[in-house]
């Protein structure tokens, strides 16, 4: 089975650039996450999808950040402009269900914002 | 509000020591709780869950932890470390605010097997 993918694996910008990342989770799995993990801490829920439908973006910085899950499969995070505090790996994750805490992690897109 | 507190951020032991890292919870119920380990460079990987079965959870790769209600801890043992077991390691309590679950994650363990 494959895992959840993601790409790409290193970014490196400048501060008020922006970045696109994408993740194609599990097939068959309703639920897709996207959380950010600052070096030192754990990771930090961004945005949470059922579906195509948003169930939780209460941590999103909406003022420069935004995704999408158009057609309930894969997704996409934006940042726009990106700040020097963004530098982060972004970790894709997904699971069966929204109520299970079984999620299946990807291996994260590294950002560096110079 | 739920929270989840890793008692030591770096762990080092040696090769075929046993292995323990502490992790508390904060819940006004008993929680869903789970650890995670995430090598380097990887994504995370669930290691065991605790949702409110056995208090004596195993895991993939000899690991083990016990939910202790009165102690509001859940630690992760394994008997005898392998240089493998290096890695990072969240523990993480599950709540249902809503209709959907939410996820604390611990700010993470550090594991270090040394020779």
């Amino acid at each position: 089975e494959a895992g959840v993918a993601q790409s790409p694996r290193y970014k490196i910008i400048e501060k008020r650039q922006s970045v696109a990342f994408w993740c194609n989770p599990i097939s068959g799995h309703a639920t897709l996450y996207w959380y950010q993990q600052i070096l030192g801490q754990g990771p930090k829920l961004l945005i949470q999808f059922q579906n195509n439908g948003v169930v939780d973006d209460s941590q999103l910085p909406k003022d420069r950040f935004s995704a999408e899950r158009l057609k309930g499969v894969d997704s996409t995070l934006k940042i726009q402009p990106a700040k020097l505090e963004d530098s982060a790996v972004y970790l894709c994750a997904s699971s069966l269900a929204t109520e299970t805490g079984e999620l299946f992690f990807g291996e994260g897109s590294r950002l560096t914002v110079l | 509000a739920q929270s989840v507190t890793q008692l030591d951020s770096h762990v080092s032991v040696s090769e075929g020591t046993p292995v323990l890292l502490r992790c508390n919870y904060s819940s006004s119920y008993s929680p869903s709780l789970f650890w995670y380990v995430q090598h380097p460079n990887k994504g995370l990987q669930l290691l065991l869950k605790y949702t409110s079965a056995a208090t004596l959870v195993k895991g993939i790769n000899g690991f083990e932890a016990e939910f202790k209600k009165s102690e509001t801890s859940f630690h992760l043992t394994k008997p005898s470390a392998h240089m493998s077991d290096a890695a990072e390691y969240f523990c993480v309590a599950q709540s249902f605010p809503g209709t959907a679950s939410k996820l604390t994650f611990g700010t993470g363990t550090r594991l270090q097997v040394t020779l």
